[in-house]
Order: structure tokens, then sequence, then C-alpha cells
């Protein structure tokens, strides 16, 4: 069964209105979570690596104050696109170490579209 | 960021042939990952490889962790429709959490 759950699956906003997604693992702790922004028949575009108590480190392009993480938990981290615009509309994937091992597990994805 | 080529960007196979695929770079990973992610949904693992030279199965599909530990294989043998889907694989350097993802192949399988 599914290790990550990543809520909600799809959603439709007006162009200006904030959207918050949730990613939580399931039945065990992520102190380290991973955001990542998918376009149409492309790979995955890593935004952000999510850290539990502390700060995410963004990666280069991506900013900040639009796409705010916050990791309160050991086992929710959110991703909330502000002001969404409708270049934001894509489909968004949150991820997570597994119990610190070296794999990782993916929710099943967000998509957004923003009119 | 790292990056990792896989080939072939594409295929269209016959139901029934094998099929293989590779992800290459040009460091050197400690762990290689190989996903399957169908439309709409988030990717799958498939297999997880962290040796050098492993040789590890799931069912009909197969995944080698190469020597020079800096490219990984795919093969999928007896393809079946519900094998259509793209492809990652993705790598982990020795330090850090973050995997550098391929940029995946596309299978379609006709009937």
């Amino acid at each position: 069964g599914a290790v990550v759950s990543q809520h909600p699956s799809w959603v439709i906003c007006k162009s200006g209105t904030s959207v918050k997604i949730e990613c939580r693992s399931l039945d065990f702790q992520a102190t380290t979570m991973f955001w990542y922004r998918q376009f149409p028949k492309q790979s995955l575009m890593l935004m952000a690596t999510s850290n539990e108590g502390s700060k995410a480190t963004y990666e280069q392009g991506v900013e900040k104050d639009k796409f705010l993480i916050n990791h309160a938990s050991l086992t929710l981290s959110t991703l909330t696109v502000t002001s969404a615009h409708p270049e934001d509309s894509s489909f968004y994937i949150c991820s997570a170490n597994f119990r610190g091992r070296r794999i990782q597990y993916f929710g099943a994805g967000t998509r957004l579209s923003v009119l | 960021g790292q990056q990792l080529n896989q080939s072939p960007q594409s295929m269209f196979i016959q139901e029934g042939e094998d099929v293989s695929m590779n992800c290459t770079s040009s460091s050197i990973f400690n762990t290689w990952l190989w996903y399957k992610q169908d439309p709409g949904e988030g990717p799958v693992l498939l297999i997880a490889l962290y040796k050098a030279g492993e040789l590890t199965s799931n069912g009909r599909l197969t995944a080698q962790f190469g020597i020079t530990r800096k490219d990984s294989f795919l093969n999928i043998s007896a393809s079946i429709p519900s094998d259509v889907g793209i492809y990652f694989c993705a790598g982990q350097l020795g330090t850090g959490n973050q995997f550098y993802f391929g940029t995946g192949t596309s299978l379609t399988v006709i009937p």
C-alpha cells in the first residue's frame, strides 16, 4: 500500500488565490521530504527539500515566497502556492525517504489548474 | 544539478517483446532506483539497487547496477499492455538524501 499520501489529487482555483497541498508519510517518520513539479511529458523537477523543524532548501530559480513550504511535524509537509497564476498550473508531487533508507516513495501527485 | 541521461526516450513495441532501457551519468552513484509513472499519478517504485554489479528482479522486470556505478539498466520481459507508461531512473550520490532523476523512457505496447 501507499506509504506517502498526498492531498488533494486535483484542485482548480481562480487566479490570485492560494492553494495548499499536503504530503503525509504513513507509518513512518520523514525528517526530509521533497517537492517536485512536473510538466507534461517531462521529468520531475526538484523544487525544494523540506526539512522538519527548519527552513526548506529551495532549488535555484524557485521562488520561496511563491512556494511556501512548512514541515511542521515528522509526518507532514505542506506546499502552499501563493497568489497562484495560470503559469503555476502543473503537476506537483511530493516524496519522502523511507525511514532514512536509500529509497524514496512518492505521493500520488496533485494536479493544479489555475483559471 | 546532476544530469542523468536515459535512453531511449520512447519505445513502441509489440506485446510479448522484451524491453531494455538504460540510464547513464557522469557521476558515481551509490543507489539506483527505477520507477514507473502512469498518467496523472505519482511514480511507483519498481526496483532498488545498492551495490555495483547488483542484479535484482521483480517479476518480469530485471535491473542492474552498473559496475562503473555510473549507469543502470532495466529490462522488461514479455511485455504486456499494462506495462505502458513512463519509466524513470533515479540515482543518489554518496552523500545527502536527494535523488536525481533521468529524463524518462515512454513505453507503448501494441496489443
